[in-house]
């Protein structure tokens, strides 16, 4: 099971920090990576980029260069951090579980959904 | 790799057979290509991976097909529970790309 947490509105500029905590499966597995799915209202999917439990990440290259996702796996969790958002960041974001030996290519497990609205 | 899903809406009825289509801007020779259903206000959920293979617990009416570059997602008869949004999605480069989506709609 995958549970969002974070603050549910951010001023425009500033940094949108989500956290994603695991129960029920190790992070520290071969066989998933770690990840951030966004979906604006209305909208369709968008994936955001993933982390593996040693660290390695994999970005969106249309959001590289304002993401980073990093893992604490002594907490079973991982985290989004998203800088300089605007009002075209408000979307419902999800944690997911991505296949990287099992399932290999797809997000096989998703959490509930955050909302994150972008507003002054 | 862009993939685009048509149509954007199919409206049909309780027994119809349903047929979506996702077509990508490369072809995908990995086979890492996978459906996923949304229903209103709820998270997504695997459907087919590896192009037709059936994720856990998903009825034998869905079924999925295709190479290269055109790729398609089937629901032999629609229950009233298949309405939703479905969206295809490819893996490559390390880099996971979703489609647009369809929505199908009770007709």
């Amino acid at each position: 099971q995958l549970e969002e947490s974070g603050p549910g509105l951010v001023k425009p500029s500033e940094t949108l920090s989500l956290t994603c905590t695991v129960s029920g499966d190790s992070i520290n597995t071969s066989s998933y990576f770690w990840g951030w799915v966004r979906q604006p209202p209305g909208g369709g999917l968008e994936w955001i980029g993933n982390v593996y439990y040693t660290g390695t990440t994999n970005y969106n290259p249309s959001l590289k260069s304002r993401v980073t996702i990093s893992v604490d796996t002594s907490k079973n969790q991982f985290s989004l951090d998203l800088t300089s958002v605007t009002a075209a960041d408000t979307a419902l974001y999800y944690c997911v579980r991505q296949g990287r030996t099992l399932l290999r290519g797809t997000v096989d497990n998703w959490g509930r959904g955050s909302l994150v609205t972008v507003s002054s | 790799i862009v993939l685009t899903q048509s149509p954007d809406t199919l409206s049909l009825s309780p027994g119809d057979r349903a047929t979506l289509s996702c077509g990508a801007s490369q072809s995908i020779s990995s086979g890492f290509l996978a459906w996923y259903q949304q229903k209103p206000g709820q998270s997504p959920r695997l459907l087919i991976f590896g192009v037709s293979s059936r994720a856990t617990g998903v009825p034998d009416r869905f079924s999925g097909s295709g190479s290269g570059t055109d790729f398609s997602l089937t629901i032999s008869r629609l229950e009233p529970e298949d309405f939703g949004v479905y969206y295809c999605q490819v893996f490559g480069s390390s880099l996971w790309t979703f489609g647009q989506g369809t929505k199908v709609e009770i007709k």
